[in-house]
């Protein structure tokens, strides 16, 4: 059973645009989400996350967007950066599990310059 | 920056070897985890720690095992290892009352059973 789903497997965006990232999820528990990124041949770093009590949280120019009673969130990068090719998975949390994290498939991000 | 080291980064070997894939950390984590990734896929929790001497299994099975002696010590071992095996183990610590979720990764071990 999939918890996290991250439906689109690849996405391309021109430098300077905004890349959007989304993520489904179906436990309606999950109390905290996290996305990370990951270059080839490295681990995956943590890059921003949200708590489920609100509804956006920025970090330069990553934000992230929650919509919980669609259960879908949003990774928005502006402007996007050839540095910022990678593999960005969603995660999910939920307290009960001893804040074991769930991840999604991951989008491979690709911005052209 | 993160200070978790994961050995061997590549590890190609054969049907019925016994394998272990190291994990070091030196930040005094408390938590420590082991998922598993097969490309284009999720990463699935297979063991994690919350400290000495405590060990849980994961959401996926795996027959692997692990232990947790030292704080900053986490080894997975693979007692005969199978092509099914063949994936990528990635290594992760957190601090034990971290409430966020966020993990520190190593750089994961490729490890291939022909």
């Amino acid at each position: 059973d999939q918890q996290v789903k991250q439906n689109s497997p690849s996405l391309s965006v021109q430098e300077g645009r905004i890349s959007i990232l989304n993520c489904d999820y179906t436990n309606s528990m999950f109390d905290y989400f996290l996305w990370y990124k990951k270059y080839p041949a490295e681990g995956p770093t943590f890059l921003i996350s949200i708590s489920s009590i609100k509804d956006k949280n920025e970090d330069g120019r990553f934000t992230v967007f929650l919509n919980k009673s669609a259960k879908h969130l949003s990774l928005h990068i502006v402007p996007s950066q050839p540095g910022d090719s990678a593999v960005y998975f969603c995660a999910a949390q939920l307290a009960e599990y001893g804040n074991k994290l769930v991840f999604g498939a991951g989008t491979i991000l690709r911005v052209k310059s | 920056e993160a200070d978790i080291y994961q050995t061997p980064r590549y590890l190609v070997i054969g049907t019925g070897k016994k394998i272990t894939l190291e994990c070091s950390q030196t930040m005094g984590h408390d938590k420590m985890y082991w998922y598993q990734q097969d490309p284009g896929m999720e990463l699935h929790l297979i063991h994690y720690s919350y400290g000495v001497n405590s060990t849980e299994k994961g959401d996926l099975s795996s027959e692997s095992t692990v232990s947790r002696i030292r704080t900053e010590h986490f080894p997975l071992t693979l007692e005969s290892a199978r092509p099914s095996h063949t994936s990528q183990y990635l290594c992760a610590s957190s601090e034990l009352y971290a409430n966020t979720g966020e993990l520190f990764f190593g750089e994961g071990s490729r490890l291939t059973v022909l």
